[in-house]
């Protein structure tokens, strides 16, 4: 079945730092969606991406849907105590259109 | 006007027991998901509801797993004769119509089975 192979699975950086992240797949999406989860809580939608090639930024976060519709990345810009937590890509796949597919997650961990 | 709600928060059982799990979607949203989250893994999917339509339980892992939607709305989790492979997280996630994609999430149930 469809896959998301996330990476990195765990990142620690200084507050401060830029932060990148990627999902790749050998399938094809028709969306990919970035979550975060702090803990105790459940998954909030961060950015949406509809279109291959698509650039979309929310605030400090950029993330784009790779051309070959088999890729994401997401960046956080300067980053905070508060953008600790788990990010999950998710992709919305060609088959089976309602149901998303999650990565395993990048936990970050930032040291002030 | 609030988020999606899941109730309990936490549920601790015994092996063996029958637990429910309860999810109240955002108001008008036509789609229900139930997902499962084992430690520090990611989400894996269990049972999705759209209107009227048979649900889709490609994801339940066993049969001692059910899912009923009343009235469009509300809808419970059933875990028959619980296992200890069974503990994680239970979260829902509820989307308006067509729009299964943004996909909104309420806070989980964390279930343990001792």
């Amino acid at each position: 079945g469809q896959q998301l192979n996330q990476n990195p699975q765990s990142m620690f950086i200084q507050e401060g730092e830029d932060v990148s992240m990627n999902c790749t797949s050998s399938s094809i999406f028709n969306t990919w969606l970035w979550y975060k989860q702090d803990p105790g809580e459940g998954p909030v939608l961060l950015i949406a991406l509809y279109k291959a090639g698509e650039l979309t930024s929310n605030g400090r976060l950029t993330a784009q849907f790779g051309i070959t519709r088999k890729d994401s990345f997401l960046n956080i810009s300067a980053s905070i105590p508060s953008d600790v937590g788990i990010y999950f890509c998710a992709g919305q796949p060609l088959q089976g259109a309602q149901k998303l597919v999650f990565g395993q997650g990048t936990r970050l961990t930032i040291n002030p | 006007g609030a988020g999606v709600s899941q109730s309990p928060s936490n549920k601790v059982t015994e092996k063996g027991k029958d637990v429910e799990l309860r999810c109240d979607p955002i108001s008008g949203h036509t789609a229900l998901y139930w997902y499962r989250q084992s430690l520090g893994q990611g989400l894996e999917f269990l049972i999705y509801f759209q209107g009227n339509s048979a649900p889709d339980k490609s994801g339940l892992p066993s049969d001692r797993f059910s899912a009923e939607r009343t009235g469009g709305s509300v809808s419970t989790l059933t875990i028959q004769r619980t296992q200890q492979e069974d503990s994680a997280v239970y979260l829902c996630a509820s989307s308006l119509d067509r729009a299964g994609y943004e996909q909104f999430f309420g806070p989980g149930t964390r279930l343990t089975v001792l």
